[in-house]
């Protein structure tokens, strides 16, 4: 299965409301990274949190990682329509012979209404 | 600063044809990550590569990809005797250290689309 699982598959809200994405994972990680892609279009990297870390914030983002549980959460606060996209995490995986690969979630799809 | 750059960003091939799809990582450099998203999917890792050199392919399928990065030019992945199965979006994403660090960012392409017909 999947190393890195995301919850729920689709959400759809309210502008203005908050929105949680849940990322589950299972082996050790050096870092874990949340992207954005809109339809059709390529990743933008939104954050990175290191294993070492439980929480970090940009702008809106806010993204906490526990490793006890082996999962992170990316909260967007006041979201805009501007935020509706397709949410990813992805872990970089720890370990003698890691080269860096990235392992993407499935995504959370989001869709905030005006 | 340009970002990674990938051409062409659409490409339409026949059953048996090859494919050949370029990436130009960003100024700077040196690593350079494929993956590849089916539909309604998630990204998957094919291979990771420095100049010259191919550090991991353990997401390749072990026939008909290839890729290459070599000392001038862009990154090259080739699908030879392209099957519609091959259909996806191809994405490249560069940074500037790849294994030489425990946290590095990579930076991706906008992707290249590939429809088999």
């Amino acid at each position: 299965s999947q190393q890195g699982e995301e919850d729920p598959q689709a959400l759809s809200i309210q502008e203005g409301e908050n929105a949680t994405m849940n990322c589950s994972y299972k082996t050790s990680i050096n870092n874990l990274q949340w992207y954005r892609q809109n339809s059709g279009r390529g990743l933008v990297h939104l954050i990175l949190i290191r294993s070492n870390e439980r929480e970090k914030h940009s702008g809106r983002l806010r993204v906490t990682l526990d490793t006890s549980k082996k999962s992170s959460s990316l909260l967007i606060t006041a979201s805009r329509a501007a935020d509706t996209a397709s949410y990813f995490c992805a872990t970089d995986v720890s370990g003698s012979g890691n080269t860096g690969k990235l392992i993407f979630g499935q995504g959370t799809t989001l869709q905030v209404k005006p | 600063n340009a970002g990674v750059m990938q051409n062409p960003r659409h490409l339409v091939r026949r059953r048996g044809q090859e494919a050949r799809l370029r990436c130009s990582p960003m100024k700077g450099h040196s690593h350079v990550y494929w993956y590849r998203q089916l539909p309604e999917e998630g990204l998957k890792f094919m291979v990771y590569l420095q100049k010259e050199n191919i550090i991991d392919e353990s997401g390749m399928p072990k026939e008909r990809f290839s890729a290459e990065f070599p000392k001038e030019g862009p990154s090259i992945l080739r699908i030879q005797q392209v099957v519609r199965g091959d259909s996806a979006a191809y994405f490249c994403a560069s940074s500037p250290q790849g294994q030489l660090a425990l946290t590095d960012t990579q930076y991706f392409g906008p992707g290249t689309r590939l429809t088999v017909l």
